[in-house]
Order: C-alpha cells, then structure tokens, then sequence
C-alpha cells in the first residue's frame, strides 16, 4: 500500500535554528499538505500545496515557515527561526485529484522539539 | 473559532460494547466528513467517511451517522474490540482543501 514518508521521525532543535522537514508524498498525488499536531491537542491545518504554488495558508503559517517542493519527489516544510512553541509533531499529507473518497494519506509525523 | 466540536474527550467501553462519539460542525459549506483513528506514535489513518448527501454509512464495524439539519455526525463502533483502543478525530472540509479536526476522543475498550 502507497504510504507517505517523513523523515526524521524525531528531530531535536536549538531555539532560533532553521529546521526542514521533509516529506515524500505519495507518487501520483498532486495536493500535498503539512499539519501539525501539539502534544495532546487536535490536528491543525498549516498549508496545502497545488502545482507548485501555497493554495491556502493558516494563521499559524506565518513568515517563518515555508514550504517547497525542490524536485518531483520531496516536499519540504521550513522553520526560519524556531520558537519553544514550534515544539509539535508535524504531518505530511497528500491526496489525489483532491476529490476522492479515500481522503489524504498521512505520514507518521516527525516530531519536532525546540529546547 | 472552533468549526468542529467532538464529544467526549475519553471514553471508556467493554469488550463487545458500543462505542459513540459524536461531532458538530458550523459551516454548512462543508461537503466532506471523514473519521479518522491515530495510534500512538503513527499519523492519522483514515477510517470511514461520508458526504451530506446520505444519512447514514457503514464499514464493517464502523457506522457514519449523520445529520445534517442538526450539523452533527457520529461515529459507531459496534462489537468493539481492544484492538480498537486510539484516539479518534472527526474532520469536515469543503472542496477537499483543508481539513478541520475535531479535538479528539481517546478511547480505551477494557477486555
């Protein structure tokens, strides 16, 4: 069964350092998103991605994050400058021509830690 | 604003029981309602789900309800099974872009 991967599984980050997560959605998928998830609370929408182009951000997506996707493979989501509260497991997801049934494909997250 | 509300935050059941969680949504804009169950560790995994257009979908053990004049649905569990221990998050989305979770329901199925 396709699956979406994220690498790493757990990254451990300085306060104000840059972080890229990166995610390899699966191959025929065209929509690619990054969710984040605080430890305890709900899944909370950051950005989707269509043709090469954001379309459609949340508040929580502010300056400080960015998202690529540098070849027809990976699909990357950065951190500038990290925050104590940036602290989340963060997931990959991508759907197909955004209208199926089947809903997105997760990853299993990369759990992000800023000390 | 919370666009999706979920009920309740934990929910205890016994082996064979049925398991009952519910959801409500504010924008009758939304067009798509998925269920989805995340084990500890792992991303979540999609379960069942359901359009406005019917009341009512089934998948195995796991049965939709949903109403759409009241702007609730919910999840069933029937014969629920250890196995079926998680947390369950309910979701709506219209045009297939964004998803907005629920807060979402630990559920714990006793032996």
């Amino acid at each position: 069964e396709p699956e979406v991967t994220q690498t790493p599984s757990h990254q451990v980050t300085q306060m104000g350092q840059e972080v890229i997560l990166r995610c390899v959605p699966i191959s025929n998928h065209l929509y690619f998103y990054w969710y984040r998830q605080i430890l305890g609370q709900k899944v909370e929408f950051l950005v989707s991605f269509y043709n090469n182009e954001i379309s459609e951000k949340s508040e929580i997506f502010d300056d400080q994050f960015s998202v690529e996707r540098p070849d027809g493979s990976n699909f990357t989501l950065k951190i500038r400058s990290t925050k104590l509260e940036d602290s989340a497991m963060y997931f990959c997801a991508s759907s197909d021509t955004g209208m199926s049934n089947y809903g997105y494909t997760f990853g299993s997250g990369t759990r992000l830690t800023v000390v | 604003q919370q666009q999706v509300k979920q009920s309740p935050q934990s929910l205890i059941v016994q082996k064979g029981g049925i398991s009952i969680i519910n959801c409500a949504y504010e924008n009758t804009a939304f067009d798509y309602f998925p269920w989805y169950q995340q084990f500890p560790g792992k991303g979540p995994a999609l379960l069942i789900a359901i359009r406005p257009d019917v009341s009512e979908k089934k998948e195995g053990r796991f049965t939709i309800s949903f109403n759409k004049s009241a702007k609730q649905f919910s999840l069933h569990i029937m014969d629920s099974q250890p196995g079926d221990s998680a947390t369950y998050f309910c979701a709506a989305s219209y045009n297939f872009n964004k998803f907005y979770f629920g807060s979402g329901t630990k559920l714990n199925v006793k032996p």
